[in-house]
C-alpha cells in the first residue's frame, strides 16, 4: 500500500492564482482531511469529509474548496492565492472516528 | 475551538520523565496524540476513546478523563528519539481538531 499521497510537493504561486493539491488513498478509508500548519504552529482543520460525496467544512475553510467523487481522493483546491495561504498542506485519512489518523507527507506551498 | 496544550516546550535529560497535558471545552469522543518531528509528517502514538478504550503503537501511556475533558501524555525514561513536537488533536462529532503542540527537547 502507497498509504496517503500528495502531490505536489512543492509549489510557489502568485497571488490570485488558482490551483489544486491532489490528495489520493489506497486504504480504502472513509474519512479524509485537510490541515494547514504554519511555521511553527499547530494543525488547523480546513475540510473534512466521511465519505464519497460529503464534505463539510473545519475550522479554517475560507479560500478554499474541496469535493469528493470518490472514496479515494479528495483534492483541495485554492480559489486564488493569497501570501496568508503559504504554508504545510497535510492530507489524512482514516477508516472512521476513533481511529488512527493516517498522514500524507504534506504539500509546501509558497504564495508571492 | 481547538485544545489547549501544555506545557508549550520541556527539554529534557536522557532518562528524565515528562507530561503533555491537554485540555478541550467539548464533550470529546475520543483525544489523539501524535509526534512530528522537523520536515516530516505527524506519526500517531495513542487513541483514548470515551468509554476507557485505548489503541497505541508504542511504549507511551496517557489518561483521559472524561468528565474533565482533559488528556495527559506520560513520556517515561525518555530516550533521544522521542525529542518532536507532539500534538494533541480531539475528535467531537466528526472533527479532528489539534492543539498548538508541544516541543519536546531530549538532550544526553
Amino acid at each position: 500500500n502507497a498509504g496517503v499521497t500528495q502531490t505536489p510537493k512543492f509549489q510557489v504561486l502568485k497571488t490570485g492564482q488558482s490551483m489544486t493539491l491532489q490528495c489520493a488513498q489506497d486504504m480504502n478509508h472513509e474519512y479524509m482531511s485537510w490541515y494547514r500548519q504554519d511555521p511553527g504552529m499547530g494543525l488547523r482543520l480546513i475540510h473534512y469529509s466521511v465519505g464519497a460525496g460529503i464534505t463539510d467544512q473545519g475550522e479554517v475553510p475560507n479560500g478554499y474548496n474541496v469535493s469528493r467523487s470518490t472514496t479515494e481522493d479528495f483534492p483541495l483546491r485554492l480559489l486564488s492565492a493569497a501570501p496568508s495561504q503559504t504554508s504545510v498542506y497535510f492530507c489524512a485519512s482514516s477508516s472512521h472516528r476513533g481511529n488512527e489518523q493516517f498522514f500524507g507527507p504534506g504539500t509546501r506551498l509558497t504564495v508571492l | 475551538q481547538q485544545p489547549v496544550q501544555s506545557p508549550q516546550a520541556v527539554i529534557l535529560r536522557e532518562g528524565e520523565d515528562a507530561v503533555i497535558n491537554c485540555s478541550s471545552s467539548k464533550a470529546l469522543y475520543s483525544v489523539h496524540w501524535y509526534r512530528q518531528k522537523h520536515g516530516e509528517a505527524p506519526v500517531f502514538l495513542m487513541i483514548l476513546l470515551k468509554g476507557g478504550e485505548q489503541k497505541g503503537h508504542e511504549k507511551i501511556s496517557a489518561s483521559f478523563n472524561e468528565k474533565k475533558q482533559q488528556s495527559s501524555l506520560y513520556l517515561t525514561a525518555s530516550q533521544l528519539s522521542y525529542s518532536g513536537t507532539y500534538f494533541c488533536g480531539t475528535e467531537a462529532g466528526n472533527m479532528l481538531t489539534f492543539g498548538g503542540g508541544t516541543r519536546l527537547m531530549v538532550k544526553p
